[in-house]
């Protein structure tokens, strides 16, 4: 059962347009939602997060917008460059006494110059 | 500032082999620590997690087993290899009562053959 689903798999965007990654959960006790980027034959890094007491957080060009009542969150890539071109992972964890942080199964994005 | 040091950096092994891998946290006293296991172009599935010294517990079956024989030591082990064993194998650490960010380590990536 996959409590964090991602879409696309994979996705190609050109450089200075804005890319739309997508996440979803089940679980209504997730309260804390990372992304990590990874590049490739590389270990993944925390790129942003938000805690649903927001529905928008910012960092610079990116943005997660985070809907509580449909259990969806995006990530906005805005002005995307070749350098972010990576593979995005969408989490999620309780923050409660919780030890999982459960990872959805990415997507790859590709920047072309 | 908190380092994360994973050994070895690659393993070739054969099937029916055992393994021992590493994980040292420098820098963070008491950190929670885990095991996460990616296949190629896969998601990162956590396999383990610890709280404190000699307290593992694990989250998939794999036929692995992990120890802390240290506060700042995390091993991932099993007697015999299978061919389904291979992937890019993560230590990570976090602080606080929870899992949410988490700092992975550089990897190992296992072959088995």
């Amino acid at each position: 059962q996959q409590q964090v689903r991602q879409s696309p798999q994979s996705l190609t965007v050109w450089e200075g347009e804005t890319a739309i990654l997508n996440c979803s959960y089940e679980d209504s006790t997730f309260d804390y939602f990372p992304w990590y980027w990874q590049f490739p034959r590389e270990s993944p890094a925390l790129l942003i997060a938000i805690r649903p007491v927001s529905n928008k957080k910012e960092d610079g060009r990116f943005t997660i917008f985070f809907n509580k009542r449909e259990k969806k969150l995006s990530l906005h890539i805005t002005d995307s460059q070749p350098g972010d071109s990576a593979t995005y992972f969408c989490a999620a964890s309780a923050s409660s006494g919780s030890w999982q942080l459960i990872f959805g199964s990415g997507t790859q994005l590709t920047v072309m110059p | 500032a908190q380092t994360i040091h994973q050994w070895p950096v690659a393993e070739i092994k054969a099937v029916g082999s055992p393994l021992s891998l590493g994980c040292t946290i420098k820098g963070k006293s008491s950190p929670n620590l885990y095991w996460y296991w990616q296949a190629t172009g896969g998601t990162l599935q956590q396999l383990f997690y610890s709280i404190t010294v000699g307290q593992v517990e694990s989250v998939v079956q794999l036929n692995l087993s992990a120890s802390r024989p240290k506060d700042d030591q995390f091993i991932l082990s099993t007697e015999k290899l299978l061919l389904s064993h291979s992937g890019f194998y993560l230590c990570a650490w976090s602080q606080g009562a929870s899992a949410e960010t988490l700092y992975f380590g550089s990897g190992t990536r296992l072959t088995v053959l």
